[in-house]
């Protein structure tokens, strides 16, 4: 199975921040790469798919790039809604794996 | 609108199976995959499986193998999942989602699960 290393596990940061988070994965997986949020007690929201493109009514504040198996996904001007935790998850192949999570925190 | 609606919320003992369903609406059911995902108390994300709702396949990861069943209905556009010989670590949240290709755009409201004596 593809392992997956996101980093920070957590970090603090303030309104009007940009923020960066990684993901990395242990064998190479072209762009097939997402990412999501996650707020307490709800469902993840899809944020970013194909490594880098924007889901239908996402803000254009958030951004992703990568490939191959070095992924950011950045939040450019932070707002006080975007605290909440985020993933990545690969869909490459089969078993999906996902990060361990990024917890975003005032 | 397009939706996938959970079972409510379950409380089982260990040793016991537990089947949540995912009622799909909104949407042409057998073109797209739903995946099943899991959440315990304060953890992470933990994929569970995948059943391609127009052939019936499914893939489940290693680590639910012999227990996990997910399976669907086309005449109601709904996929269960069940789960057997229930454990303490087994409770957690199980969310079902639809695959667009290229990621998890819809995703049900979850499933409480508690496997308790």
């Amino acid at each position: 199975a593809i392992q997956m290393t996101q980093s920070p596990s957590s970090l603090s940061a303030s309104v009007g921040d940009r923020v960066t988070i990684t993901c990395r994965t242990s064998q190479g997986i072209r762009n097939d790469l997402a990412w999501y949020q996650q707020k307490p007690g709800k469902a993840p929201k899809l944020l970013i798919y194909a490594a880098s493109s924007l889901q239908s009514g996402v803000p254009s504040r958030f951004s992703g790039s990568g490939s191959g198996t070095d992924f950011t996904l950045t939040i450019s001007g932070l707002q006080p809604e975007d605290f909440a935790t985020y993933y990545c998850l690969q869909d490459y192949n089969y078993p999906r794996t996902f990060g361990q999570g990024t917890k975003v925190e005032i | 609108q397009v939706q996938v609606v959970q079972s409510g919320a379950e409380v089982k003992k260990p040793g016991a199976s537990v089947r949540v369903s995912c009622k799909a609406s909104g949407y042409t059911f057998t073109n797209y995959y739903i995946y099943w995902v899991r959440q315990a108390p304060g953890q992470g994300l933990e994929w569970v499986g995948v059943i391609n709702p127009t052939s019936g396949s499914t893939v489940y990861a290693q680590k639910f193998q012999g227990r996990v069943t997910v399976t669907r209905d086309t005449s109601t556009s709904t996929v269960y999942m069940q789960l057997s010989s229930l454990r303490s670590e087994d409770t957690a949240v199980y969310y079902c989602a639809r695959d667009f290709g290229e990621g998890l755009d819809v995703w049900g409201q979850g499933t409480t699960v508690t496997v308790s004596s």
